[in-house]
């Protein structure tokens, strides 16, 4: 069964730093780009990041580049999200998923994980 | 950078036809793709390539792109088809991943 799950989603104050994780199963991890998308509460789907199968090219929302990080480590089917200088627009659910070789629409997603910003 | 519109909402009676457009500039150039989003759920891939649906994913659910709007059309509407519907375009001018504002099917 193609699986992603999300974790690390917790509450952060303003400035501080989280690290995101999403674990795939069931497909063949290093052929697929992966990517984050977030969704504010009570608003749309917004894309954050993508990085390729190999991870050797990434891409960058313009609010969040040069604060967060995509990397993963196709050795244990797992990419990561590095988030610094957290502010408050960045509270969100954060889903990962994935992008076939060829596509580029996101198929499969995980279930998602809350971030919150806050004092 | 490039921009999708969606209407807010659309309402529709169940046996209906919905029509939800996504416009943006010279659309038509681009590849669109559909995703469905219950309240409280991951989104889910109904149309991609336009027009093609994932395994899974109803005959009653289709796509189009032409000129500057791409539509998703739901037939024969049903109460579980209520749900937020977005489209989505890769934008390889800026190497970006763009998303429509979202619409709410209305189920009536």
């Amino acid at each position: 069964e193609v699986q992603l799950l999300e974790s690390g989603g917790d509450l952060v104050q303003p400035g501080g730093s989280l690290r995101l994780s999403c674990a795939a199963s069931g497909f063949t991890f290093s052929s697929y780009a992966m990517t984050w998308v977030r969704q504010a509460p009570g608003k749309g789907l917004q894309w954050v990041s993508t990085i390729s199968g190999s991870g050797g090219t990434t891409f960058y929302e313009d609010s969040v580049k040069g604060r967060f990080t995509i990397s993963r480590d196709n050795s244990k089917n797992t990419m990561y999200l590095q988030m610094n200088s957290l502010r408050d627009e960045d509270t969100a659910v954060y889903y990962c998923a994935g992008i076939a070789s060829g596509a580029n629409w996101f198929d499969p997603w995980g279930q998602g994980t809350l971030v919150t910003v806050s004092s | 950078s490039y921009v999708l519109t969606q209407p807010p909402s659309v309402s529709v009676a169940p046996g209906k036809t919905a029509k939800i457009t996504c416009g943006g500039n010279n659309i038509e150039s681009k590849t669109v793709h559909w995703y469905q989003q219950k309240p409280g759920q991951a989104p889910v891939l109904v149309i991609y390539y336009d027009d093609d649906r994932p395994s899974g994913i109803p005959e009653r659910f289709s796509g189009s792109n032409s000129g500057n709007t791409a539509t998703l059309t739901i037939s024969r509407v049903e109460a579980g088809d209520e749900a937020d519907y977005f489209c989505q375009v890769w934008d390889s001018t800026a190497d970006h991943y763009v998303f429509g504002s979202g619409t709410m099917l209305t189920v009536l």
